[in-house]
């Protein structure tokens, strides 16, 4: 079984602020990372793939990048709103297209 | 709206009992993957069908089987439940247009809540 972290587990920020968190994980060897967002009472959203160590992504005001060589992924919300509040997940794709999911980071954004 | 359906919402048994999960998915999406969440766990990927093949397998227990069917729904199968069964299970899907499917995006449905009494 494969250790992905996701780190803060929880957040809470002002409206306006920007933040980041982390997604972590012990191998390189892995096809694929996504990114997911997942708003309570509602199923999770696709915000991002990732597969080249570089890769920079970006929708509106959030954009994630990857760092295969040092095993994680930072997403980031520039000014962050209050529809922002949400639980981000991240999850890694490896051999036999096996998913495993980070627990998330659970984002709070107060007006 | 996904374009993803799962029925029933809700199912509320009893142990030993034995459940069908329905999902059917996005128009013309040949993949689809079953995911279980658990409240002490986050999301475990199950298994995933591509046309009606098994594609991938994950933390699936044996009392659980899957298939997927010639119009592209599938069904998952959970028998003699167990009260830690208990969980939401969710589907998914994605076009799956060749050459592996790590980096197709997900569309998921709403899930069913299975509760075991």
């Amino acid at each position: 079984i494969l250790n992905v972290e996701q780190s803060p587990q929880s957040l809470h920020v002002q409206e306006g602020d920007s933040t980041n968190f982390t997604c972590s994980f012990p191998s390189s060897n892995f096809y694929a990372l996504h990114w997911y967002r997942w708003e309570t009472a509602k199923s999770p959203e696709a915000l991002f793939v990732m597969t080249l160590n570089g890769d920079e992504k970006k929708k509106g005001r959030i954009s994630a990048t990857l760092n295969t060589k040092e095993g994680y992924s930072y997403l980031y919300i520039k000014g962050s709103q209050p529809e922002d509040s949400a639980t981000y997940l991240c999850a890694l794709v490896m051999r036999f297209n096996k998913f495993y999911f980070g627990s998330g980071t659970k984002l709070n954004v107060k007006p | 709206d996904s374009g993803v359906t799962q029925t029933p919402k809700h199912l509320i048994t009893a142990t030993g009992q034995r459940v069908t999960l329905r999902c059917s998915p996005r128009s013309g999406d040949l993949s689809v993957y079953w995911y279980q969440q658990s409240l002490d766990q986050g999301l475990q990927f199950l298994i995933q069908y591509y046309n009606g093949e098994e594609r991938a397998k994950g933390n699936i227990l044996e009392r659980f089987s899957a298939q997927q069917f010639p119009d592209l729904h599938s069904e998952l199968n959970l028998s003699s439940l167990e009260l830690g069964d208990s969980a939401l299970y969710f589907c998914a899907s994605s076009a799956s247009s060749g050459g592996g499917s790590h980096t197709d995006t997900q569309y998921f449905g709403p899930g069913t809540r299975l509760t075991v009494l």
